[in-house]
């Protein structure tokens, strides 16, 4: 079967440093797209992974290891507007069809 | 700016009634998707369509049916409105190109009582 793991909910300060994991076990991939989605709107994209290594955007960097079906999302120097769920997704092969994580609600505390 | 729309924002229907979601987007994409989204699930693949007038289930599609009659738009159906359809339903669109992401409509809670 397909599956995406990962964290229900993390609590983080503002100004700090936070990664968000997430765990995939899949019949194939072919890439991993992290969105983010603020409460009661829609899901906006943040990255997209398809080869090992780190892809940094500015505060958001996104990580993935295809060997250890692995990817983490880190955010820096968090701020209160990145009070938000945050959705890991894999795409398994190429009719870009999206198996999504449960998503992991972030909080920003002062 | 890319957009995705939904018809209606918050809908509430009884059991039993045939319901329409509109989704248009103004991209020109190929692919358009209808999830639904539920507390602790994540979002599920009801259908999708690569193309006009071409549909494929996707892991849910019982008790929904879907229209691609224009590129641009893509209709999600509840042929006979049941209480366990009570969600968020998302409408998304990507283009044809294989490292590009899906642009989301606003969604619209849908409650059937």
């Amino acid at each position: 079967g397909q599956n995406i793991d990962q964290p229900t909910e993390m609590t983080a300060t503002e100004g700090a440093i936070v990664q968000i994991n997430c765990t995939y076990q899949t019949s194939g991939f072919n890439g991993l797209f992290w969105y983010q989605q603020h409460a009661g709107e829609a899901p906006t994209f943040l990255s997209y992974n398809v080869l090992d290594g780190l892809e940094e955007k500015g505060r958001f960097s996104s990580f993935l290891s295809r060997s250890k079906g692995y990817s983490y999302l880190l955010l820096k120097e968090l701020q209160m507007k990145d009070s938000a769920s945050y959705l890991c997704a894999v795409r398994v092969d190429s009719n870009y069809q999206l198996i999504w994580g449960a998503g992991t609600k972030l909080i920003i505390k002062p | 700016d890319v957009k995705v729309t939904q018809s209606s924002r918050y809908l509430v229907k009884r059991t039993g009634e045939k319901v329409f979601l509109e989704c248009v987007q103004d991209m020109d994409h190929e692919n358009m998707f209808w999830y639904r989204q539920d507390p602790g699930l994540g979002l599920r693949l009801i259908y999708f369509s690569y193309d006009v007038k071409m549909k494929e289930k996707g892991d849910i599609p019982e008790g929904y049916s879907v229209s691609r009659e224009k590129k641009e738009r893509f209709s999600l159906i509840l042929e006979s409105a049941s209480t366990n359809q009570t969600s968020m339903y998302l409408c998304a669109s990507s283009s044809g190109t294989e490292n590009t992401e899906a642009f989301f409509g606003q969604g619209t809670r849908l409650t059937v009582v």
